[in-house]
């Protein structure tokens, strides 16, 4: 089955202790992003990449790293977590550039940081 | 800057009844719409897509959308809801950027 998998679902870190949120897809997809939805303003993107090793910042990148050293996965990492990055997290890929299939969303993960 | 408006927060109807969903964008080039829904503890699905050619898109469940250029609108309808129409709902543009910007979404509880 064609899906973006996610890992954890669920995640209570305190503040300052690294994390990562794994993001892996299955379809050969090229090009992978990061958004965090909040209530009241929707979706942002943190970071994409258009293939491997090739990464630029999104609209809200501020406290996150991502890398892409394979195509499949796309790792978002909290060097220093703070509570202000608790939100509602989705990876989410695409097949290129083109927008013909739009993206497929992972199923989130729900960040809380005390 | 790309930008994308949805007019309604929070909508409640009853089991039957019509719905629009209002989107607006602000962006001068050729676009790339979307309408995307989050039913309660899922993620992302798309419902339809926009590209080029006829403005009336239909997509899956019943739901449609219509181009309007004029209007920079991308207004969701449908003619008739259920309960397990229940979600919320996102509207989302691309232009030549790429980058898929969405708007804040409508949360939409339908009553049985």
């Amino acid at each position: 089955e064609a899906q973006v998998t996610q890992n954890p679902r669920y995640l209570i870190t305190v503040t300052g202790k690294k994390l990562t949120v794994t993001c892996s897809q299955n379809m050969n997809h090229e090009y992978m992003s990061w958004y965090r939805q909040d209530p009241g303003l929707g979706l942002r993107q943190i970071y994409y990449s258009m293939n491997v090793e090739v990464t630029d910042k999104g609209d809200v990148p501020e406290g996150y790293k991502v890398s892409r050293k394979e195509k499949r996965n796309f790792p978002l990492i909290l060097e220093s977590p703070s509570p202000n990055q608790t939100s509602l997290y989705f990876c989410a890929s695409s097949l290129g550039m083109g927008w013909d299939y739009g993206y497929t969303f992972g199923s989130g993960t729900r960040l809380t940081v005390v | 800057a790309q930008s994308v408006s949805q007019h309604n927060h929070h909508v409640i109807l009853s089991e039957a009844a019509s719905l629009e969903l209002g989107c607006n964008y602000s962006y001068g080039g050729t676009v790339n719409l979307f309408w995307y829904v989050q039913y309660p503890g899922q993620h992302l699905q798309l419902l339809l897509k926009y590209f080029s050619g006829d403005p009336l898109v239909k997509g899956i469940k019943g739901f449609e959308a219509e181009f309007i250029k004029s209007k920079f609108s991308f207004n969701l309808r449908k003619p008739s809801v259920q309960w397990s129409d229940t979600a919320e709902y996102f509207c989302a543009v691309s232009g030549a950027t790429n980058k898929l910007i969405f708007g804040t979404g409508t949360l939409l509880a339908v009553q049985p």
